[in-house]
């Protein structure tokens, strides 16, 4: 079965400390994986693609095939990155999004 | 480029009512998905449409249904409403093809509350 876990509803920590924001999937084949972001009153936005290897706002991820995971990291968070995270794959080729149920990241000032 | 966008923006319905809500996707795409997003089931997905043709389809009972047309916006008709339908309908976005054509993009959803 296709599925995305993200293990904490909730990861509260201090600006300026590391951030690691837990996902991992099930999935036979190669999947396609992202982490959306949606930040309070805006919509829901891509903030990174595991194809591209890219760095946004700080954040990275790395694919990880033999643990399954997806994890987001920030060596150092700022106030403006709360929000609630979600951690999605695509089965190839459809247009089928699943989600993880979301973490909400709390930074404190 | 414009983002995508959905209405109306909110609706209250009563309990049996139908409803039909509107995507509008980003000009060149022509993906788009439906997804329902509650509180205690999060993020799923209803369907996808793509050259007017749904092509995927999730765990949903037939009172969903959707269409797209030829300019590739996007309805999504429920029927007999019930009270479990309340929820924030997201519609997304995408090419569909080329290596970043999986990438969806979100409107910013219709809240639909049902009464």
């Amino acid at each position: 079965a296709q599925r995305v876990t993200q293990p904490e509803k909730l990861l509260s920590v201090f600006k300026g400390a590391p951030v690691e924001l837990k996902c991992n999937y099930s999935y036979s084949g190669s999947p396609e994986l992202f982490w959306y972001v949606q930040y309070s009153r805006q919509r829901l936005q891509l903030l990174l693609r595991h194809i591209s290897r890219e760095s946004i706002k700080g954040f990275t991820a790395d694919l990880n095939k033999g643990e399954t995971s997806f994890h987001l990291k920030k060596p150092f968070a700022q106030e403006e990155d709360s929000a609630m995270y979600y951690c999605a794959l695509i089965a190839s080729n459809t247009g089928k999004l699943i989600f993880g149920q979301g973490t909400t990241l709390q930074v404190k000032p | 480029k414009a983002g995508v966008t959905q209405t109306p923006r909110y609706l209250i319905k009563t309990r049996g009512q139908q409803v039909t809500l509107s995507c509008s996707p980003i000009s060149g795409h022509r993906s788009v998905s439906w997804y329902q997003q509650t509180p205690g089931q999060g993020l799923q997905f209803l369907f996808e449409y793509f050259s007017e043709t749904q092509r995927n389809k999730g765990n949903f009972p037939g009172r969903f249904s959707g269409r797209q047309f030829s300019n590739s916006r996007s309805e999504m008709n429920v029927s007999t409403l019930e009270l479990g339908d309340s929820a924030l309908y997201l519609c997304a976005s995408s090419f569909r093809s080329g290596r970043f054509g999986n990438e969806q993009f979100f409107g910013p959803g219709t809240r639909l509350t049902v009464l």
